[in-house]
């Protein structure tokens, strides 16, 4: 069974400052990887995920991610943080083939200083 | 146009009481989810819907959950017996089809407190 390791439950920058989420998964062949954010009372939104292809994935308000299958890693990256960016961040993975249904990490709570 | 509503936002019961949380989906969307996120966690996946069937109830924790969607479009998630155990933020999300083509949308979710 896949899984997932977000292992900074909470991160804290400074508005403008640049930005790097981490995650590692545990599967054992190529897997589906999604990064969510989730913001109070909100449902989660898919900011980017990567299926296959190029490693470095765009997604939307300016954040990346990129597979590195070496490190068994999809770290998250936004060059410049805005204030608006405080929320959880959930890194997830799914199985090849079957339903593709995610599994998620613990999240990461993002905090952003003015 | 409408994204995914859940009903009720919050709902407070008594241990032992039967619930029923309610999803709307996208209109159009074949596929449902429910997921169950507790406290300090990640969403936990508890079953899926493609139309009227439920094509993997795996992460139904016990014969206590039970969902259905009898027209493909609704469903609802009962829970008999509540512990409080139970309590949580339970979440649905519906898709257009299946995942590898098709992004899931999320509803705001239904905070469950079980006293």
């Amino acid at each position: 069974a896949q899984s997932v390791t977000q292992p900074d439950i909470h991160i804290t920058v400074s508005e403008g400052a640049s930005l790097e989420l981490r995650c590692n998964y545990s599967y054992g062949a190529t897997p589906y990887l999604f990064w969510y954010v989730q913001s109070p009372g909100q449902g989660l939104q898919l900011l980017l995920k990567y299926f296959s292809g190029d490693t470095l994935v765009q997604g939307i308000k300016g954040f990346e991610a990129e597979f590195k299958r070496s490190q068994s890693s999809f770290n998250l990256r936004k060059p410049s943080v805005h204030w608006s960016d405080a929320a959880e961040y959930f890194c997830a993975v799914a199985a090849s083939g079957g339903s593709y249904i995610p599994t998620f990490g613990r999240g990461t709570s993002l905090i952003v200083h003015p | 146009g409408a994204g995914v509503s859940q009903t009720p936002s919050n709902k407070v019961t008594e241990k032992g009481k039967y619930v029923e949380l309610r999803c709307d989906p996208i209109s159009g969307h074949t596929a449902l989810y429910w997921y169950r996120q507790s406290l300090g966690q990640g969403p936990e996946f508890l079953i899926y819907f493609q139309g009227t069937g439920a094509a993997d109830d795996s992460g139904l924790p016990n014969d206590r959950f039970f969902a259905v969607r009898p027209e493909g479009s609704v469903s609802t998630l009962k829970i008999q017996r509540t512990e409080r155990g139970d309590s949580a933020v339970y979440l649905c999300a519906s898709s257009q089809g299946p995942l590898s083509y098709n992004e899931q949308f999320f509803g705001p979710g239904t905070r469950l407190t079980v006293l």
